[in-house]
């Protein structure tokens, strides 16, 4: 089985761009979620989706947001990109996203912001 | 005070050492808790899963939980050159999203 995806692998831009990534999570996972993981802070929650619906949220700005399709695929959307938005974005999915439900992890996008 | 600590790195050990990595967390409601491995420019993997306290052993891994003091162990026998990573704990209550620590950074020399 084909494990989580994420494209690009890597982005540059610039500024007060912005930027979305995608997610393709193990067929049959219902459930993806996006973390930001930064030397400084680690890896730190963005958000959740399952059946096309945000489930949970962490404590990021609104210039953070996402989307799920009805095939389970995801993408996030970074606006009004800042320096500090320079991190690996990882997406993990899981079946049912439910407490202690098994993650897995794609290999991350990895921005950089000019 | 972060919900989950993580001992700080890096740790460098012999080949053949035993490898003892330690989070502390605060959050009395998590009640699953993991342990990934990270690679350089890849995602985490999962190494290991328990569910509340006790032992849990996978080969040369083995993880311990103790919930009365809110602490997470992971244990390394006969350390490799290839276990040369960033190990992360992480842990859920109710619901999935996972709390990390900030992860330490493993060399095991040859």
């Amino acid at each position: 089985k084909a494990g989580v995806t994420q494209t690009p692998r890597y982005l540059i831009k610039t500024r007060g761009q912005q930027v979305t990534l995608s997610c393709s999570p193990i067929s049959g996972h219902r459930s993806v979620s996006w973390y930001q993981q930064t030397p400084g802070q680690g890896l730190q929650f963005l958000f959740e989706y399952f059946s096309e619906t945000q489930r949970n949220k962490g404590n990021f700005p609104g210039r953070f947001s996402g989307r799920q399709f009805s095939n389970s695929r995801s993408e996030m959307n970074v606006s009004t990109l800042e320096l500090g938005d320079s991190a690996l974005y990882l997406c993990a999915s899981s079946l049912r996203g439910t407490s202690g439900d098994t993650q897995y992890f794609g290999p991350g996008t990895r921005l950089t912001v000019l | 005070q972060k919900e989950v600590e993580q001992d700080p790195g890096p740790l460098s050990v012999p080949e053949g050492a035993i490898v003892s990595l330690n989070c502390t967390y605060s959050n009395s409601a998590f009640q699953y808790f993991m342990w990934y491995r990270q690679y350089s420019r890849k995602g985490p993997e999962l190494l290991m899963y328990t569910y509340s306290s006790g032992n849990k052993e996978d080969g040369r891994f083995t993880a311990q939980v103790d919930k009365s003091s809110k602490y997470i162990s992971l244990f390394i026998r006969d350390s490799q050159p290839s276990d040369s990573a960033t190990y992360l704990c992480a842990t859920t209550g109710a619901n999935s999203k996972l709390t990390f620590g900030k992860g330490i950074t493993l060399s095991v020399r040859p």
